[in-house]
């Protein structure tokens, strides 16, 4: 069965620390992994895509990293912000990259 | 920018009503798709376009239709809202560029009393 399990399912850190969120998944045949972030009250914007040939993305301080053998997948936010508190979803697209799988996300709180 | 809207950020409705929520795309995507997002079970797929006129079923159609009738606009309807219907509803879309990034528009809040 294709699933897509993220963790932890919620995380408080303070502000201008690092943190890493996990993702994996048992999703076949794979396509591309993607991350999420879904300000609260708002619809999920990309941060990252990564193909099976990819092992690392990054877009400022969000790092993505893929691991295609052992199928996981993790985000490093770096250097923490307050607007950095948000759910970050984790998804894995298959069968030629149009059918998707939705992780439940990780909540992220920064706190001040 | 890619720019998806959708008619209503927060709705109430009661049960047995008809209910239509509707999302614009403005970049000219094949593919369209609406999503219900519930506390800890992530994204699930209603119903997703690929075409004006076509529409295919995802995961969780029951209870929910969907109408097509031009390439930026796709409805969701409830026929006779239930509360069990009360969620977020997120409409994305999706070109064929290879990127294979959907854009969500801002979600639509609707409790069903």
């Amino acid at each position: 069965k294709n699933q897509v399990e993220q963790s932890p399912q919620s995380l408080i850190i303070l502000e201008g620390k690092n943190c890493t969120l996990q993702c994996n998944y048992t999703v076949s045949p794979f396509s591309n992994l993607r991350w999420y972030k879904q300000d609260t009250g708002r619809g999920p914007v990309s941060l990252t895509i990564m193909t099976f040939s990819e092992n690392t993305k990054s877009n400022g301080r969000y790092t993505a990293t893929l691991d295609a053998d052992t199928k996981q997948s993790s985000l490093h936010i770096t250097a923490s912000q307050l607007s950095d508190s948000a759910s970050y979803i984790c998804v894995v697209s298959h069968t030629g990259g149009f059918k998707t799988i939705f992780g439940a996300g990780t909540r992220l709180f920064v706190k001040a | 920018d890619v720019k998806v809207t959708q008619s209503s950020r927060y709705l109430v409705k009661r049960t047995g009503e008809k209910v239509f929520l509707e999302c614009v795309q403005d970049m000219d995507h094949e593919n369209m798709f609406w999503y219900r997002q519930d506390p800890g079970l992530g994204l699930r797929l209603i119903y997703f376009s690929y075409d004006v006129k076509m529409k295919e079923k995802g995961d969780i159609p029951e209870g929910y239709s969907v109408s097509r009738e031009k390439k930026e606009r796709f409805s969701l309807i409830l026929e006779s809202a239930s509360t069990n219907q009360t969620s977020m509803y997120l409409c994305a879309s999706l070109g064929t560029g290879g990127t294979y990034e959907q854009y969500f528009g801002p979600g639509t809040r609707l409790t069903v009393t």
